[in-house]
């Protein structure tokens, strides 16, 4: 199972918008609508940010959107502020009671 | 609320194997999966799998097929993970993650720094 393919970087300046993409294959990303996203700032475990593709957990701020196209799947942070700053991860069911994640992606707030 | 609180740092030598355990409270043990992942030092995080609490029937990644072992014990409401043939490349810290009825992870424990070093 190879990990989804993630952006090494993006950066973005104060109250701008970034999109992370998390490319898969026709065995997970596209075969099931159940990507989710995981912020992680450095020494703490991953927070859940999205799940089933487009949807928030209670508490997320509605600046975090969700999308998925294919094979594709994207993340989407509106409005950037400093406290973005940190590490993004996504992560797919990908049939046969296996989970992959992407590989991350480092997100820099200029 | 979940909770879900893991063992202390390890340190092991090549060849040897580890025992993490995950500690869960705040809902009922029998009723999710739990999972596991690890992240090495400055990488992304790896799924290793997951076992049924209640049944003990377990899932594991193709990587770590022979190597690793979950299991759990109800009575205290616990789960664990057992990692053999550690490698350097092992070095990592191993977390607990519960994803109540889903198929995501909302639940993480505080993770276990595992180093493998001769």
């Amino acid at each position: 199972q190879s990990a989804l393919t993630q952006p090494a970087s993006v950066s973005g300046s104060p109250g701008q918008s970034i999109t992370i993409s998390c490319t898969g294959t026709s065995s997970d990303v596209g075969s099931y609508n159940l990507v989710s996203w995981y912020q992680q700032h450095p020494g703490k475990a991953p927070k859940l940010m999205i799940y089933e593709g487009s949807k928030r957990p209670s508490g997320v701020s509605n600046r975090f959107s969700g999308s998925r196209s294919g094979n594709t799947a994207s993340l989407t942070l509106s409005g950037l502020q400093a406290e973005d700053e940190a590490n993004y991860y996504c992560c797919s069911y990908a049939g046969t009671s296996t989970w992959v994640f992407g590989g991350g992606t480092k997100l820099t707030v200029l | 609320q979940v909770q879900l609180v893991q063992s202390g740092a390890e340190v092991k030598k090549p060849g040897a194997s580890v025992r993490v355990s995950c500690k869960a409270s705040g809902y009922t043990f029998t009723d999710y999966y739990m999972h596991w992942v690890r992240q090495a030092p400055g990488q992304g995080l790896e799924w290793m799998g997951r076992i049924n609490p209640n049944s003990g029937g377990t899932n594991y990644a193709q990587n770590f097929q022979g190597r690793v072992t979950m299991t759990r014990d109800t009575s205290i409401t616990t789960a664990y993970i057992e990692l053999s043939r550690l490698r350097s490349d092992d070095t990592a810290v191993y977390y607990c993650t519960n994803p109540g009825a889903g198929s995501w992870f909302d639940s993480w424990g505080q993770g276990t720094l595992v180093t493998v070093s001769s």
